[in-house]
């Protein structure tokens, strides 16, 4: 099993650019989130997407939007990229039935935006 | 919504010394505290875990403690050994209709010196 896998794993944009971060996993996880990372400020929940065919908004969603394409794949898509929006980013997974709640977390993007 | 605070940001020990790191919580129906390790340029990885109903638990050297009451938890670990060295994060999570919902705090870095 490959896990959590995420592309691109770096990426430098120019302000106002657009794209899109992937994230898969193959262990049959039924949630899965989008967390930045950014240093003295811990891990911030983006969106996340309780289950196939749902998402939500988390802590920190603007400027951001998710797609749920199935239930390995969950994206984040940045419409117009912005310097605050330079940051690690995490895709993580979890099973979240049968009393699991591990989130698993995939390698990370590092984004800079000029 | 929930919000986790974690003390120290960072921790200097020796090696063979014992480290704890606190967190506390603000919502009263988190009932999952995870724990996660970073180290250097990686993911976050699940280290140990516990839930409302219990007080504490172990696994090797490091324990978890937790008082509902004063909604606050911590992470012990004895012996520490330089391949401790990296970044704790805590987090709380209500779980509600089958998906849990984490909460992070800021991180701890915490240097076993050898």
């Amino acid at each position: 099993n490959a896990g959590v896998t995420q592309t691109p794993k770096f990426q430098v944009l120019k302000t106002g650019q657009s794209m899109t971060l992937q994230c898969a996993q193959d262990m049959n996880h039924n949630s899965m989130y989008w967390y930045r990372q950014d240093p003295g400020m811990g891990l911030r929940l983006i969106y996340y997407s309780a289950s196939e065919g749902t998402t939500d908004k988390g802590e920190v969603p603007n400027g951001y939007n998710v797609s749920r394409l199935n239930k390995r794949e969950f994206s984040l898509r940045l419409e117009s990229a912005a310097p605050s929006q330079t940051s690690v980013y995490f895709c993580a997974s979890s099973p979240s039935d049968r009393g699991s709640y591990e989130q698993y977390f995939g390698p990370g993007t590092r984004l800079t935006v000029t | 919504g929930e919000n986790v605070e974690q003390h120290p940001s960072t921790l200097s020990v020796q090696e063979g010394d014992s480290a704890v790191i606190k967190c506390t919580y603000s919502d009263s129906a988190s009932n999952y505290f995870p724990w996660y390790k970073q180290e250097l340029g990686k993911r976050p990885q699940l280290i140990i875990d516990i839930r409302s109903n219990v007080g504490e638990k172990k696994d090797q050297r490091i324990a978890v403690t937790l008082n509902k009451t004063a909604k606050h938890f911590s992470l012990h670990i004895t012996e520490t050994q330089p391949e401790d060295s990296a970044v704790y994060f805590c987090a709380a999570s209500p779980h509600s209709g089958g998906y849990q919902k984490v909460t992070f705090g800021t991180g701890t870095k915490l240097q076993v010196i050898p």
